[in-house]
């Protein structure tokens, strides 16, 4: 069956622009989680929906960033005037339920120029 | 806020050496998961601990639980060259709503 699907998979654009990535979950998936990947580090968790809903955004590095979920599926990931810091891969994962096993996308990878 | 560690960061062996990573996490944990990335690749889910001292074995693959659910421990028997890659930990708490914190990984080098 169909996985995590991530688009666009490379993004470049100059400092200053914003983008969305978007990711489209595992279908029936009720959970969907953000991460962020610098080059050798961990995942850093960004956001977190149970359905439509967003109980942890903890993880949201400022308020350039913002993300929604619609229908229950797919989410949008925009940063807005994006800085060279945000130079990332971006991840996303779903679940069948929030404590369950991640499945992860192939992510996208970011670069501000 | 809920930190989870992971010693060590780097390891390099020869191909049918063993090797241990360890997770240690500051506060008590309903579960834990344990996963893999590839160099390249997106983390791949390998197994979730639930019981205080649980033990899981996937071939040559041991995983480990602590009786205090606050540690784990992943453990490769006889390594191979497809072993090569990032071993994350990730655990969660049982009030944080699925919110799954993530070691910083050790980074797993097997020469032939």
């Amino acid at each position: 069956g169909a996985g995590v699907s991530q688009s666009p998979s490379n993004k470049v654009t100059e400092k200053g622009k914003d983008v969305e990535l978007r990711c489209d979950p595992i279908s029936g998936h009720t959970a969907l989680y953000w991460y962020r990947q610098s080059l050798g580090q961990g995942l850093e968790f960004l956001i977190y929906f149970q359905g439509n809903s967003a109980p942890d955004k903890s993880g949201l590095p400022s308020d350039r960033f913002s993300a929604e979920r619609t229908g229950g599926s797919v989410s949008t990931l925009t940063i807005q005037r994006t800085q060279q810091e945000d130079s990332a891969v971006y991840l996303c994962a779903s679940s069948l339920r929030a404590w369950e096993p991640q499945h992860f996308g192939d992510g996208t990878r970011l670069s501000i120029l | 806020g809920q930190q989870v560690m992971q010693i060590p960061q780097y390891q390099h062996v020869q191909e049918g050496e063993d090797f241990t990573t360890y997770c240690n996490s500051s506060t008590t944990l309903s579960n834990i998961q344990w996963y893999k990335q590839r160099p390249g690749g997106h983390p791949v889910f390998l197994i979730q601990l639930v019981k205080s001292g649980e033990v899981k074995k996937q071939k040559r693959l041991t995983f480990q639980f602590g009786e205090a659910k606050k540690n784990s421990s992943l453990h490769i028997t006889a390594t191979q060259t497809t072993d090569v890659g990032t071993y994350f930990c990730a655990g969660l708490e049982g009030t944080s709503y699925g919110k799954l914190t993530f070691g910083q990984g050790t980074i797993l080098t097997v020469h032939p």
